[in-house]
């Protein structure tokens, strides 16, 4: 059973920081991995996507890495906001099609003080 | 697009009253989810439907949860009788198969209370 856990559970900075959040999977054998920025009180945006065949995906502040074969995940963001201030998940999916299950971890709450 | 559209955002009822949820996926997305999101299990699959097909429902937890899909652009879950343990945010998203990267668009959620 594939088991998803982000490190750290909460984390707080000051605003201008560059930052990384963690995500580690027990089971290589994904199809992709996502992730997901959810504000409190609302549903999951997603921010990223990686391929397995992909090491790496940008957008804007935003870096996501994907070592497949150690089971790992890293989320850069850089030059962190107060905007940024949000819980944060990482989901893999096993398969190709769309029906494939997706297994979220806990998430990273971020705050991002002024 | 408005996006995954849910209803109601807030639910407040009694333990052993029916609670129905609502969705309507994006136009044209053929995928429809169910997640529920608890502090001490996090998010999880309920069910999904494929072109309004149930096909994996092994994520409801019991006979009092059911949910429905009579077209493609409207679903429902229903708990009947509801109980405090089942006081969560309930997600629906829906996804276009075969997409660019099968991604799931979420709607913003019914937080259901149960007293």
């Amino acid at each position: 059973k594939q088991e998803v856990t982000q490190i750290p559970a909460a984390l707080s900075v000051p605003e201008g920081e560059n930052l990384v959040l963690n995500c580690s999977f027990t089971d290589s054998a994904i199809y992709n991995l996502q992730w997901f920025r959810q504000d409190p009180g609302k549903g999951l945006t997603s921010l990223l996507l990686i391929q397995s065949s992909q090491r790496e995906q940008t957008s804007g502040r935003l870096n996501a890495s994907l070592d497949k074969s150690s089971g790992r995940s890293t989320l850069y963001i850089a030059a962190s906001q107060p905007g940024d201030s949000a819980t944060y998940l990482c989901a893999v999916r096993r398969g190709e099609t769309s029906g494939s299950r997706l297994t979220f971890g806990e998430g990273t709450q971020l705050t991002v003080n002024p | 697009d408005a996006g995954v559209i849910q209803s109601p955002r807030h639910e407040v009822t009694e333990m052993g009253q029916e609670v129905t949820l609502r969705c309507k996926p994006i136009s044209g997305h053929d995928y429809l989810f169910w997640y529920r999101q608890t502090m001490m299990r996090g998010l999880e699959l309920l069910i999904y439907f494929n072109n309004n097909v149930p096909i994996d429902d092994s994520g409801m937890p019991e006979d009092r949860f059911s949910a429905k899909m009579p077209n493609a652009s409207f679903s429902t879950l229903k708990i009947q009788p509801s109980e405090p343990r089942d006081s969560a945010v309930y997600f629906c998203a829906s996804s276009l198969d075969p997409g660019p990267h099968n991604e799931q668009f979420f709607g913003p959620g019914t937080r259901l209370t149960v007293l």
